[in-house]
């Protein structure tokens, strides 16, 4: 079965300082990763994906995230949070043998101080 | 090209009514997906489905909850009987034909139905 921590449900940096949301999974195969983003009232969009190839991937708005097997983990950063980032962010997962369901964390919500 | 769409965006109930929540997905897509968020909590998985076809319901509550994806006209989540538990955000999402590495494309998600039972 698969699962997904997020590590802080809230976080909050100043604006131009380094964003860091984490992200574990658990899954028995290898997994399809995903970073969707919510803003108030809206419904989810997404960030970035990875699916296989490149463990480091760029997603859009400056964001990246870097898959690392062995640590099970999938972090998304930013070098420089800017204003607009100040959002909800969702890790979630998906497997070949679960059906193409997506299964997502908790969220951690990104607050961003001038 | 239109996003996903749902409607109602608010739906407010009384406890023993009914709440029916319409997804028409992307164009295109002929998958469709509903999940359900709780206050201050991540998105749930309720049902997979594709055209008149329930394909993975194994997050749908057993009773009162049932959805329909038809031939013709959107997708429908129909609530029977809504309890102050039903209340949340509710989300379709829709992805591009095709099963062979279905569980690697992007799911396209609506701005959800927001339904409260008082």
């Amino acid at each position: 079965a698969q699962s997904v921590t997020q590590l802080g449900s809230h976080v909050s940096v100043s604006e131009g300082a380094l964003v860091l949301l984490r992200c574990n999974y658990s899954s028995s195969v290898p997994p399809y990763l995903f970073w969707y983003v919510q803003y108030p009232n809206q419904g989810l969009q997404l960030l970035l994906k990875y699916t296989t190839g490149a463990t480091l991937v760029k997603g859009i708005n400056g964001f990246e995230a870097e898959f690392k097997k062995s640590e099970t983990s999938f972090h998304l950063t930013k070098p420089s949070a800017h204003m607009s980032d100040a959002a909800e962010y969702f890790c979630a997962v998906s497997e070949d043998n679960a059906g193409n369901m997506l299964t997502f964390g908790g969220g951690t919500r990104l607050m961003v101080k001038p | 090209n239109a996003g996903v769409m749902q409607n109602p965006r608010h739906l407010v109930r009384r406890r023993g009514q009914e709440a029916r929540l319409r997804c028409s997905p992307m164009k295109g897509h002929s998958h469709v997906y509903w999940y359900r968020q709780l206050p201050e909590e991540g998105l749930k998985f309720m049902v997979y489905l594709q055209k008149e076809n329930i394909i993975d319901e194994s997050g749908m509550p057993k009773e009162r909850f049932s959805a329909e994806f038809p031939k013709e006209g959107p997708s429908i989540l129909r609530i029977q009987q809504v309890v102050r538990g039903d209340s949340a955000a509710y989300f379709c999402a829709s992805s591009p034909p095709g099963l062979a590495g279905a569980s690697r494309k992007e799911q396209f998600f609506g701005p959800g139905t927001r339904l409260t039972v008082l």
